[in-house]
C-alpha cells in the first residue's frame, strides 16, 4: 500500500518570501502521479501543482514548483513570493492506476502554511 | 469553482438515522470519487464510479454505499449513523488532460451526526 508522509504539521512565511514543504512517499510502482492540494479556510480542495512520475522535469505553475526526487521519493512543493491568500493546508497526495479507470488519490495528513504580513 | 456541485452543504442528524449525499461531477467527465475528511483519519477515499460501474473501494464502511446514475450524478448513501461518521464528505470528478487524471473537488457536505 502506499502511503504519503508530511512531516511539518504547520509552517509559517513573511508575506514575500519564500518557502518548501516537504513530503515522502513510500511506493513500488513505477509509474504514478503527484499532486499538491490546497485547502483554504473555505475548505474547498484546490489542486496547486501535479507532476507524472516519469518526467524528470519539475513541474511549475506561476509561484508554485515542485522538486521531485524520484529515487529519494521526495515531493517538496516551493512556494516563491508568498501571498496572504496562500494561508491553507497544504495537502500531498499520490495517485496510481488501479485496473483499467480506476485511480485513486492517496493524501498526506497535511502542513498548515501561514503567510503572515 | 470547480464545476462539481455538492449538496445539501450542511446537514445535521442523529445517530441511527439514514443520509444520502448528492454529487454532480464537471460536464464530461465519467468519474466520481467519494473521500471522507475527519480530525482522526484525514481525507480517505471511500468509492469510485465510473460511467455508472463501481471500479475501486476503499475505505469504506459496511453501512456506506454508493451509486452512479445513468446521467452521472451520484449519491452515497450513510445509513446507521454513528458518532464517528461526522466528517466533511468531498466528491470528485475526473478529466484526462495531457495523460494526468487530475481530480476536481466539490465543495464537500459536512455531515454532524449528534
Amino acid at each position: 500500500a502506499q502511503t504519503v508522509t508530511q512531516s511539518q504539521p504547520e509552517m509559517s512565511v513573511q508575506e514575500a518570501e519564500t518557502v518548501t514543504l516537504s513530503c515522502t512517499y513510500d511506493t513500488s510502482e513505477n509509474n504514478y502521479y503527484l499532486f499538491w492540494y490546497k485547502q483554504p479556510p473555505s475548505r474547498q480542495m484546490i489542486l496547486v501543482i501535479r507532476q507524472e512520475a516519469y518526467k524528470q522535469q519539475n513541474a511549475t505553475e506561476n509561484r508554485f514548483s515542485v522538486n521531485f526526487q524520484k529515487a529519494a521519493k521526495s515531493f517538496s512543493l516551493k512556494i516563491s513570493d508568498s501571498q496572504l491568500g496562500d494561508t491553507a493546508m497544504y495537502f500531498c497526495a499520490f495517485m496510481k492506476r488501479v485496473g483499467g479507470s480506476a485511480r485513486q488519490l492517496t493524501f498526506g495528513s497535511g502542513t498548515q502554511l501561514t503567510v503572515l504580513p | 469553482d470547480s464545476g462539481v456541485t455538492q449538496t445539501p452543504k450542511h446537514l445535521i442528524t442523529a445517530t441511527g438515522q439514514r443520509v444520502t449525499l448528492r454529487c454532480s461531477p464537471r460536464s464530461g467527465d465519467l468519474s466520481v470519487y467519494w473521500y471522507q475528511q475527519s480530525l482522526d483519519q484525514g481525507l480517505q477515499f471511500l468509492i469510485h464510479y465510473y460511467n455508472g460501474e463501481e471500479r475501486a473501494k476503499g475505505n469504506i464502511l459496511e453501512r456506506f454505499s454508493a451509486q452512479q446514475f445513468p446521467d452521472l450524478h451520484s449519491e452515497l448513501n450513510l445509513s446507521s449513523l454513528e458518532l464517528g461518521d461526522s466528517a466533511l464528505y468531498f466528491c470528485a470528478s475526473s478529466v484526462s488532460l495531457t495523460g494526468i487524471e487530475t481530480q476536481y473537488f466539490g465543495p464537500g457536505t459536512r455531515l454532524l451526526v449528534l
